[in-house]
């Protein structure tokens, strides 16, 4: 069975460091591109980016460029998603997902969710 | 405002159909196929349909996607009490070189 299970909520202050993961089982976890979600409270879905990682290739929408870091271990089968010096705006529910072979906007498999609250 | 436009809300009795259209332009869906998502109160997205059509295995065939232009639509026939959720279409879009995701559309069963 196809799985991804991610890291539990967070709150943490502005300006705090972040690393939240994404653990893939019961599939070749490298042959798969990742994909990070965000949803802001009580607003729609917005694609952050995605990471190969077989090569830990990764690729960034232009609204999230520079603002996370995406990354993967292979060798443990997980992928992240951090940041560096949170903001109040970064308060979301971040989702992992894999994203399927047959499309490149396919998503199939999607984790429960990691809601990361920036509160001072 | 997404580029994507999505009616903010749908509605329907039981066993009605209702259409979701998603609208674009010749940079998103008029180029590239559309993935459809239902999100229930509460829980993650779920892929519904991929490649405009087609539906992954599991998902009932009361769920149909189309594409025509730069539209898509989304179409569920036999409206259950359980499709009330959130809808929303993604595509590909080439002058963001991202992808994007319609505002949503929730649907409520009457």
């Amino acid at each position: 069975e196809v799985q991804l299970v991610q890291s539990g909520a967070e709150v943490k202050k502005p300006g705090d460091s972040l690393k939240i993961s994404c653990k893939g089982s019961g599939y070749n976890f490298i042959a798969y591109w990742i994909a990070w979600v965000r949803q802001m409270p009580g607003k729609g879905l917005e694609w952050m980016g995605t990471i190969y990682p077989a090569d830990s290739d990764t690729r960034y929408s232009p609204s999230f460029q520079g603002q996370v870091t995406i990354s993967a271990d292979k060798s443990i089968s997980t992928a992240y998603l951090q940041w560096s010096s949170l903001q109040a705006s970064d308060t979301a529910m971040y989702y992992c997902a894999r994203l399927e072979v047959y499309s490149h906007t396919a998503l199939g498999y999607w984790g429960q969710g990691t809601l990361v609250t920036v509160s001072s | 405002q997404s580029v994507l436009t999505q009616p903010p809300s749908a509605s329907g009795t039981p066993g009605q159909r209702v259409t979701i259209s998603c609208s674009g332009s010749s940079s998103n869906i008029g180029g590239y196929s559309v993935s459809w998502y239902q999100q229930l109160p509460g829980t993650a997205p779920k892929l519904l349909i991929h490649t405009s059509n087609q539906r992954p295995s599991g998902v009932p065939a009361r769920f149909s996607g189309s594409k025509s232009g730069t539209s898509a639509s989304l179409a569920i026939s036999g409206l259950q009490s359980e499709d009330e959720a959130d809808y929303y279409c993604a595509t590909w879009d080439d002058s963001l070189n991202a992808v994007l995701f319609g505002g949503g559309t929730k649907l409520t069963v009457l």
